[in-house]
Formats: C-alpha cells, structure tokens, sequence
C-alpha cells in the first residue's frame, strides 16, 4: 500500500514548454487534489475531483488542465510553463466527500521553470 | 470564501518547553473542520490534530493540543514537552463540510526547537 504517490519528484522546465505531473492513489479514494505551494506559503487548491469523471476549479486554475483518468489517477497538465508556475505541487486525495477524512498527501513535486 | 491567517512567520523553543502557535479564520458556516499539519524539511504534509466545529471539547493527540474558541474563530496549537523532531512548518487549515473538502491553508510558522 503506497499511499499516494507523485511523478516526477523533481523537475527543470523552459518557459513555454510542456508537462503533466502524473499522481496515483491506491486506496480506493473517491475525491483527488492537486496543490501548489510556493515559498513561506501555504498549499494553494489547483483544482480537484471529486470523483470519477468530474473535475473543478479551485483557487489558483488558470494555466493549467486536469484529467481524472480512472479512480486511481489525476493528472494535472501545464501547456505552456511560465516562471510563475514555478513551486511545489501536492496531489492529495481523500476517501469520501463527507465526514472529516483525513487528506492523504503525496511526497510533492519540486518544478522549476526558467 | 474562507481566510486562515497564522500570525506567527517563526516560533522558537527550548527543547521540553512548550510553545504555543495562533490560528484565526474566517468563515460565516457554522459546521466545519479545523486542522493543524507539519511539515517537515522532507516536505511531507503531516495530520497533527482536527476539530470538528459542532464538537465543544479540545482535540488531544499526545503532546500536541488546541484551544478552540468558535465565536473568537481562533484555534491555536500547543506543543509540550517541544522535542528537537517537532521542528518543522506548521500549517492551520480550514475545511468546509459543504465544499468538497477542499483544504484552505493559513500562511505557515516555522517551529525552531533548541537543544
């Protein structure tokens, strides 16, 4: 049992080219997040989805796609990588919209875009 | 929408001394949860306590405790007998029982613990 689980951990873009951050969970969890959390800050909500087939936006969207692919995966896409994306990124998941589950946070992906 | 401050950048402690870190948010619901996470330099977000709104008494995990004073929209974490691995961020979070659970953070204070 992995937990949630982040790929790559590391990773040095140019601007304008592109990536996905792959994240998977094998704990049967409905609900999945991603995050970004820039220097001396708290976790900012990308977008999440809370369940198979449906994604939404959260705080900070513009600049980014999701794709909840199966239960188990969401990716989160950058088109066009810009400096400001630089950051870390948290997928995390939960297991049901009610009640107060804990969230399960992957190990962060370290992106840099120059 | 909801807004967590933590006013605290940096706390600093004598290892076994206790520390306290502030919390206030902002929110017009009336049932809803409260978290504290750590994280450490390996970046792992870490569940220290939550709080459920609706519930009156103080959530306890060993040495980590709160005050949870609702109409003050306060929730403040106590660590005991600090010891040199509880150094690390700490993070307040708020979730809405009705936005699905999304986690809104507070801006983070780093907890220094000297030996």
């Amino acid at each position: 049992n992995a937990g949630v689980t982040q790929t790559p951990k590391f990773q040095v873009l140019k601007t304008g080219q592109s990536m996905t951050l792959q994240c998977a969970q094998d704990m049967n969890h409905n609900s999945m997040y991603w995050y970004r959390q820039d220097p001396g800050m708290g976790l900012r909500l990308i977008y999440y989805s809370a369940s198979e087939g449906t994604t939404d936006k959260g705080e900070v969207p513009n600049g980014y796609n999701v794709s909840r692919l199966n239960k188990r995966e969401f990716s989160l896409r950058l088109e066009s990588a810009a400096p400001s994306q630089t950051s870390v990124y948290f997928c995390a998941s939960i297991a049901r919209l009610a009640g107060g589950n804990e969230q399960y946070f992957g190990p962060g992906t370290r992106l840099t875009v120059t | 929408a909801q807004t967590v401050t933590q006013s605290q950048p940096e706390m600093s402690v004598q290892e076994a001394e206790t520390v306290t870190l502030s919390c206030t948010y902002d929110t017009s619901e009336s049932d809803y949860y409260l978290f504290w996470y750590k994280q450490p330099p390996s970046r792992q977000m870490i569940l220290v306590i939550r709080q459920e709104a609706y519930k009156q008494q103080n959530a306890t995990e060993n040495r980590f405790s709160v005050n949870f004073q609702k109409a003050a929209k306060s929730f403040s974490l106590k660590i005991s007998d600090s010891q040199l691995g509880d150094a690390a961020m700490y993070f307040c979070a708020y979730r809405s029982k009705a936005a699905g659970n999304k986690l809104t953070f507070g801006g983070g204070t780093r907890v220094l613990v000297k030996p």
